[in-house]
């Protein structure tokens, strides 16, 4: 079975570009969140997405968005970027089984975006 | 801010030898913990979950011990190998829609 697909791979934008990083959860999956990972440290929490609503956001400016499609397929989008916006972001999916959407996630590969 | 860390920031440990990797939590009303293992370049992989009603729960050679009188948390991992070098994270459940993870421990095995 396929696990939790990230694309792309590899990012390089410039300061002020906007971006867009997609995510195709396991299978089966009805939840998807996302994380943003700086270099050294563990994931931060961005948003959780549950049956295409958004449930949970995390503190991040109103720069970062996201959206769930109905094939529980999600994009996360950045706009204006900054240097600080370099990092790994991280897709994780979960079944989201008793409205406790955030047990047993499964992550991506991530995405590497830099901005220089 | 994050409510999960970790005592120690690396462990060296002997290839054949047991680790310990401990985690402190804050959020006294979190259920449900998970420890993640992430090798460079690749996404966090998920090892071992417990729920706050356990105190104890075994996999294939990791062991997670959770005592919640002081907020305390371990991965125990048998036999270890050069395979098992990664970094390693815990996280915990603080609301229904997130995990919060601490800084993570870097173990190194020693051949």
């Amino acid at each position: 079975d396929a696990g939790v697909t990230q694309s792309p791979t590899h990012l390089i934008k410039t300061r002020g570009q906007q971006v867009t990083l997609r995510c195709s959860p396991i299978s089966g999956h009805k939840s998807v969140s996302w994380y943003q990972q700086v270099l050294g440290q563990g994931p931060q929490f961005i948003f959780q997405y549950y049956e295409k609503e958004e449930r949970g956001r995390g503190n991040f400016p109103d720069r970062f968005s996201a959206r769930q499609f109905p094939n529980y397929s999600s994009e996360l989008n950045v706009n204006a970027l900054l240097l600080g916006d370099s990092a790994l972001y991280l897709c994780a999916s979960s079944l989201g089984l008793a409205g406790v959407i955030s047990y047993e996630q499964y992550f991506g590969p991530g995405t590497r975006l830099t901005v220089t | 801010g994050e409510s999960v860390g970790l005592h120690l920031p690396t462990l060296s440990v002997q290839e054949g030898d047991n680790s310990i990797i401990n985690c402190a939590y804050s959020n006294s009303a979190s259920d449900y913990f998970i420890w993640y293992k992430q090798e460079s370049g690749k996404g966090p992989q998920f090892i071992i979950d417990i729920r706050s009603n356990m105190d104890k729960r075994q996999g294939q050679r990791v062991t997670v011990l959770l005592n919640k009188t002081v907020k305390h948390l371990s991965l125990q991992i048998a036999a270890t190998q050069p395979g098992d070098s990664a970094v390693y994270f815990c996280a915990e459940n603080t609301d229904d829609y997130k995990l919060s993870f601490g800084a993570g421990t870097t173990v190194t095995v020693r051949a």
